[in-house]
């Protein structure tokens, strides 16, 4: 399996419901960052956590990171039809060489429905 | 302030021909990287530039790519000849920490690439 990797692949849920995404990753961490994609659009920073926080929260997002378990969550709460995207969490491993690259995942397709 | 603007949008080529493919990081950013995305697979790294320095190439394919950034400010990548294979999205982001750590990388939309 990939570093970064999303569960689940694909989530259909109600406008109104909460949104629960997962990602686990193999290596040790510097922090780990959640983007959104709209259809045909960029990448949308959402929120980073650090490898020294639990939990972080921006608006209807929250986060939390368990670095003994090498996973993480993305909470949506209280889902929008706008939140339909696909969701990638994205890893900095900090190579130590002053490469600062991201390894994301294949991302969760997330669907809303109105 | 602008964001991580790429150009163009999209681009359609056919196997052999070159393609180059710009990217504005957000002004005061040291730190531009490339990524790409090929259908049905996960977003990866190609390179990073600190400032006009290129830190760490060692997502780049092969030596058919070459990244740019004279200068310091914007960055090319040129494709040359390109391949089948090289269609996909193209990403740039860049950082503002000059050290890169616990920073948000902001990306571009994307230059979606289709070689026939």
């Amino acid at each position: 399996s990939q570093q970064g990797e999303e569960d689940p692949q694909a989530l259909s849920i109600q406008e109104g419901e909460n949104a629960t995404m997962n990602c686990s990753y193999k290596t040790s961490i510097n922090n780990l960052q959640w983007y959104r994609q709209n259809s045909g659009r960029g990448l949308v920073h959402l929120i980073l956590i650090r490898s020294n926080e639990r939990e972080k929260h921006s608006g209807r997002l929250r986060v939390t990171l368990d670095t003994s378990k090498k996973s993480s969550s993305l909470l949506i709460t209280a889902s929008r039809a706008a939140d339909t995207a696909s969701y990638f969490c994205a890893t900095d491993a900090g190579s130590g060489a002053g490469s600062y690259q991201l390894t994301f995942g294949k991302g969760t397709k997330l669907s809303v429905i109105p | 302030e602008a964001g991580v603007t790429q150009f163009p949008s999209h681009s359609v080529i056919e196997k052999g021909q070159t393609v180059t493919l710009r990217c504005d990081p957000i002004s005061g950013h040291d730190n531009l990287y490339w990524y790409r995305r090929v259908m049905g697979k996960e977003i990866k790294f190609l390179l990073h530039f600190v400032k006009e320095s290129k830190q760490d190439e060692s997502g780049m394919p092969n030596n058919r790519f070459l990244a740019e950034r004279t200068g310091g400010t914007y960055s090319t990548l040129k494709v040359q000849p390109a391949e089948l294979e090289d269609s996909g999205v193209y990403f740039c982001a860049s950082s503002q920490d000059r050290q890169g750590i616990n920073t948000e990388a902001f990306f571009g939309q994307g230059t979606r690439l289709t070689v026939v």
